[in-house]
Formats: structure tokens, C-alpha cells, sequence
């Protein structure tokens, strides 16, 4: 099993509807980082959580980590189309390198 | 401010051909550096990182190889592409503290590699 798991794995919404995309670590996460990678692009790096319960927002998007620090979620408030895409999340092991999930793949249609 | 390149953008090579991925940062000096492949369905999977010039650590075994011949150009290699090898190929750079834990990674646009 994935040592990052992302759900759902994909996610169809109409516009203007908010929606949640969750990541689970089967370890304690020193870091969780947040990326958005549209289809044959590289990722574009939203936003990093460190402390547990720590939460930020940039734009329409807000990101948590819960106290054990072993889940977070992302939460789109109205989505639009420029905000489909896949989103991954990458977990700091407190090594030089990052473990990601598998993604999400958000659609959002008129 | 920092830039990352990558190239070619795409490329269609047979099977047994050698590769060569180039990727190379621009605006700071001594990052990590790391190469990622994302297959089809698949999450990103971590190849190669390097922490400075001719130190390489991989990953997973495999036909392929990275070098870092200088502070800011990390490449991807092989001698003899296989089918698996298709897929897309990310670079990507951090800041690198004196500290274990990683900082905020910055990707390249890829590379599409398809090995017919």
C-alpha cells in the first residue's frame, strides 16, 4: 500500500460548488506540501503545512494539517475551471527528499 | 529569481537507443536537486536526487543513471531504453540547509518520454 494515500482519486464537480481533497500518511508527517500539475506540465507548488492543526489559504484554496499530523486536507471554496487539474501531496519524512500520493484529478464543468 | 529548464520537452525514442535528459537551474547556487518520473495513473516516483556536484543518490534500480557534472545541471541517462522507461520525467530543485529535513521543492515543465 501507498505510504501516501489520496482521496478521492478523482473528482468531477460544477462550478461553483466547494469540494475536499483528503491525504492520509501511514507515518507522522514532518512537512506536507501541496502541488497543483495541470495535464503535461510541471507541478506548481501551493502551499506548505509543518505544525499540527496548522491551516492556510491562498486565494480560494485552504489547506489543514490535523494535530497527529498524519492527515491533511485541501478545500477549493467555489471552484472554477482554472482550478482543475491533478492535485498531489508530498510528505517531508525529515530526509532531503519528499514522498507523494498518487494524485487527485479535479474536473470542473460549467 | 530562480528558473528551472528542462529539455527536450518531448521525445520519441525506440527501444535499446540511449537517453539523455538535461535539467539545469538558474538564479541560486548549491540547490538539491531531483529527478522524478510520473507514469500513467501513477503517483510521482522519486529516480535520483543530489545534494552537490558528482553526488548522486538513487532511488530505485533500474537502466537508468544521473549525473551532476556541475552545481546547477543535473542529467538523466540510459544506454538502452526499455518500454517501462516511457513516461514523464520531472526535475525539480530546493534550497539545500544544513538541516535533514527537505524545503519546498520547484519543478521543471518535464520532459514526455515515449519509447517505442
Amino acid at each position: 500500500s501507498q505510504e501516501l494515500e489520496q482521496s478521492p482519486q478523482s473528482l468531477i464537480v460544477q462550478e461553483g460548488k466547494n469540494l475536499t481533497i483528503n491525504c492520509t500518511s501511514s507515518k507522522t508527517l514532518y512537512g506536507l506540501y501541496w502541488y497543483k500539475q495541470k495535464y503535461g506540465e510541471g507541478l506548481i507548488f501551493l502551499m506548505m503545512l509543518q505544525k499540527g492543526g496548522e491551516e492556510k489559504s491562498h486565494e480560494k484554496i485552504t489547506a489543514k494539517l490535523d494535530e497527529k499530523k498524519q492527515q491533511s486536507s485541501l478545500h477549493i471554496t467555489a471552484s472554477q475551471p482554472s482550478h482543475a487539474g491533478i492535485y498531489l501531496c508530498g510528505a517531508d519524512r525529515g530526509t532531503d527528499k519528499l514522498i507523494f500520493g498518487t494524485g487527485t484529478r479535479l474536473q470542473v464543468f460549467p | 529569481s530562480q528558473t528551472i529548464h528542462q529539455w527536450p520537452a518531448t521525445l520519441v525514442q525506440p527501444v535499446g537507443s540511449p537517453l539523455s535528459l538535461e535539467c539545469t537551474v538558474e538564479g541560486t547556487s548549491n540547490p538539491n536537486l531531483y529527478w522524478y518520473r510520473q507514469a500513467a495513473g501513477r503517483g510521482l516516483q522519486l529516480l535520483f536526487y543530489s545534494v552537490g556536484i558528482g553526488q548522486i543518490s538513487s532511488e530505485v534500480p533500474q537502466n537508468l543513471s544521473a549525473s551532476r557534472p556541475q552545481d546547477r545541471q543535473f542529467i538523466l541517462s540510459s544506454k538502452k531504453l526499455l518500454l517501462s522507461d516511457s513516461g514523464f520525467y520531472l526535475c525539480a530543485w530546493s534550497v539545500r540547509w544544513a538541516r535533514s529535513s527537505t524545503d519546498t521543492q520547484y519543478f521543471g515543465p518535464g520532459t514526455r518520454l515515449t519509447v517505442l
